[in-house]
């Protein structure tokens, strides 16, 4: 099983311009998110979708947008990228939120590593 | 506030020891707790979970501990393999939706 694929695996960006992180999981999960991870941060949590249709903001937004595009992918956005947004960025999923009723850990993808210049 | 902190920022095991892993959380009202493992260029990979409605649960070479009362929260690794180094996260939930993590404890095996 693939999990969690995000694309690109690597990306450098000139302040000011944007792009799309993409994100696809085939586990049939119903929750997904995106991390950044930042050295000595640990992992911050920036959007989440509770489930297909719904986004919201997680401690980290600014600067991002997000669209869950179906029920397998969910995208982060950078519409003008700035140098505090280099870092790595993971997206996750899981069968339902954390704190649900079941164990639901989160599974991960390899990540992008983005620079902003 | 809410934070979930590891003792040791490193740890240096040699081969065929054990491992313990400790993790101090500050939220008393956390309820389900996740130990993670990330190699180098890697995502975290996920390696046990815990609920608060329990005080022990064992995987494969693994062992988690909860400690509620002074809130700490530990992995055990047995038998600690080259394959094992990595940086360990522990996470705990803090509400419904978010997973706070800690710094990380890099954990080197000695030949």
């Amino acid at each position: 099983n693939a999990g969690v694929t995000q694309t690109p695996k690597f990306q450098v960006l000139k302040t000011g311009q944007s792009m799309t992180l993409q994100c696809a999981q085939d586990m049939n999960h119903n929750s997904m998110y995106w991390y950044r991870q930042d050295p000595g941060m640990g992992l911050r949590l920036i959007y989440y979708s509770a489930s297909e249709g719904t986004t919201d903001k997680g401690e980290v937004p600014n600067g991002y947008n997000v669209s869950r595009l179906n029920k397998r992918e969910f995208s982060l956005r950078l519409e003008s990228a700035a140098p505090s947004q280099t870092s790595v960025y993971f997206c996750a999923s899981s069968e339902a939120l954390p704190a649900s009723s079941y164990n639901s850990p989160l599974h991960f993808g390899n990540g992008t590593r983005l620079t902003v210049t | 506030g809410e934070s979930v902190g590891l003792h040791l920022p490193t740890l240096s095991v040699q081969e065929g020891d054990n491992s313990i892993i400790n993790c101090a959380y500050s939220n008393s009202a956390s309820d389900y707790f996740i130990w993670y493992k990330q190699e180098s260029g890697k995502g975290p990979q996920f390696i046990i979970d815990i609920r608060s409605n329990m005080d022990k649960r064992q995987g494969q070479r693994v062992t988690v501990l909860l400690n509620k009362t002074v809130k700490h929260l530990s992995l055990q690794i047995a038998a600690t393999q080259p394959g094992d180094s990595a940086v360990y996260f522990c996470a705990e939930t803090t509400n419904d939706y978010k997973l706070s993590f800690g710094a990380g404890t890099t954990v080197t095996v000695r030949a």
